[in-house]
């Protein structure tokens, strides 16, 4: 089955400065890719998703890229703010049919002010 | 719009008592997901639902777990009898299906075995 791997675990940068998290997957049938954020005591929200027929995508301060030839897909986040802190998944699912999403082992991300 | 409804959102247990959890999907979406979220781990699927048919279930642990959506809309899981290693918290999820791939998470129901 498909696995995914993310890092780094855990993730501290200063307010307005730029944060990327990397995932890597195994299958190469995977062609969906979202990326969710889960507050404390939440449930996960998704933020941004990428199809594998794109290599990029950004809304506003979020982009994420995708690189099928060497199967791994990046989250960035720019001008990061305080409220962005938060644990961060990424995600895998396999064509479409099949809507079992693998996740990340997340990344925690804090923001310093 | 409301979201994926759950309850109880906390509960704690005794080990092999039994326990339930409830979801009601967004209003229209006819997949239900139930996923289990280890501490410090991404959530893992447990069993998936398209309607009242249960598409999914090879990752549920099937000697005590247990699940169910009878009308196509709300959905109960249930652990009989429950072991310490089923703390966790539990999540439903929905999404439209053929209108969409966005899986929308509830609030999750956190589970404590004793």
């Amino acid at each position: 089955g498909e696995n995914v791997e993310q890092h780094p675990s855990t993730l501290s940068v200063q307010e307005g400065d730029s944060a990327v998290i990397k995932c890597t997957y195994s299958d190469s049938a995977s062609n969906y890719f979202p990326w969710y954020k889960q507050e404390l005591g939440k449930g996960p929200q998704l933020i941004i998703d990428i199809r594998s027929n794109v290599g990029e995508k950004k809304d506003q301060r979020i982009a994420v890229t995708l690189n099928k030839t060497a199967k791994h897909f990046s989250l960035h986040i720019t001008e990061t703010q305080p409220e962005d802190s938060a644990v961060y998944f990424c995600a895998a699912r396999v064509a479409f049919g099949n809507e079992k999403l693998t996740f990340g082992t997340g990344t925690r991300l804090t923001i310093i002010p | 719009e409301a979201g994926v409804v759950q309850s109880p959102r906390y509960k704690i247990i005794e080990k092999k008592q039994p326990v339930a959890f409830w979801c009601n999907p967004i209003s229209g979406h006819n997949t239900l997901y139930w996923y289990r979220q280890n501490l410090g781990q991404g959530p893992e699927l447990l069993i998936r639902y398209e309607n009242e048919e249960a598409v999914d279930d090879s990752q549920l642990p099937k000697d005590r777990f247990s699940a169910e959506r009878l009308k196509g809309v709300d959905s109960t899981l249930k652990i009989q009898p429950a072991e310490l290693g089923d703390s966790a918290v539990y999540l439903c999820a929905s999404s439209h299906g053929l209108a969409g791939v966005e899986q929308f998470f509830g609030p999750g129901t956190r589970l404590t075995v004793l």
